[in-house]
């Protein structure tokens, strides 16, 4: 059971270019998020899905789009890369809404520099 | 706009002793997470608290949520050095305990020492 796989785990990109982040789980989760995480800040939301064809902003979305085409895959796009786009992201999942009162399962995390 | 504040920020402290993290936030919410962070590592779900006066012990760790006070407070019983780790509280944002919009605190990094 591989959980929630996060490609790649690192990742320098210049600024201005372009580049999709993979998330996907095996879980059969229905609700699937995007966090990234910067020092001294905690994470914060990005997107968020909770079903195929059902995806909503977050507390941060400016610069990434996200589409949830099938129920395992989740991927973040960043559409011109900008060095405030350096952090680590976090794509995680959880049951939803069949089942109420679940915890979110993390990925391991793409950690990205923009230079 | 909910806003999740943990405190102390930092927090160095002996093997054996005792000490209480603090999870405050700003709007009506039921629904409080917590998790564990290993540097360089994914977060780790500790523990789920899903109503009022809810409590959960797990080891030396254990957690309660009021949510009359919106304050829920991690407890170390008796440290040791592999507790070592940053610790975030969640909480859920739709209030639906869905677990889909979280927000965190700034997180707390515990140091314990010999």
């Amino acid at each position: 059971n591989a959980g929630v796989t996060q490609t790649p785990k690192f990742q320098v990109l210049k600024t201005g270019q372009s580049m999709t982040l993979q998330c996907a789980q095996d879980m059969n989760h229905e609700y699937m998020s995007w966090y990234r995480q910067d020092p001294g800040m905690g994470l914060r939301l990005i997107h968020y899905s909770v079903g195929a064809g059902i995806t909503d902003q977050g507390e941060v979305p400016n610069g990434y789009n996200v589409s949830r085409s099938t129920t395992e895959d989740f991927p973040l796009r960043l559409l011109s890369a900008a060095p405030s786009q350096t952090s680590v992201y976090f794509c995680a999942s959880n049951r939803g809404r069949s089942l109420m009162n679940t915890e979110a399962f993390f990925g391991q995390g793409t950690r990205l520099t923009v230079v | 706009e909910l806003k999740v504040e943990q405190n102390p920020l930092f927090l160095s402290m002996q093997e054996g002793k005792n000490y209480t993290i603090y999870c405050n936030y700003s709007t009506t919410s039921d629904r409080l997470y917590w998790y564990r962070q290993d540097p360089g590592k994914s977060l780790e779900s500790l523990f789920v608290l899903l109503s009022n006066g809810a409590v959960k012990q797990e080891g030396r760790l254990m957690a309660s949520l009021d949510t009359k006070a919106r304050l829920s407070t991690l407890h170390i019983t008796a440290a040791v050095h592999d507790l070592s780790a940053t610790y975030f509280c969640a909480v859920d944002s739709l209030n639906t305990g869905t677990a889909s919009k979280l927000t965190f605190g700034t997180g707390t990094r515990l140091q314990v020492t010999l």
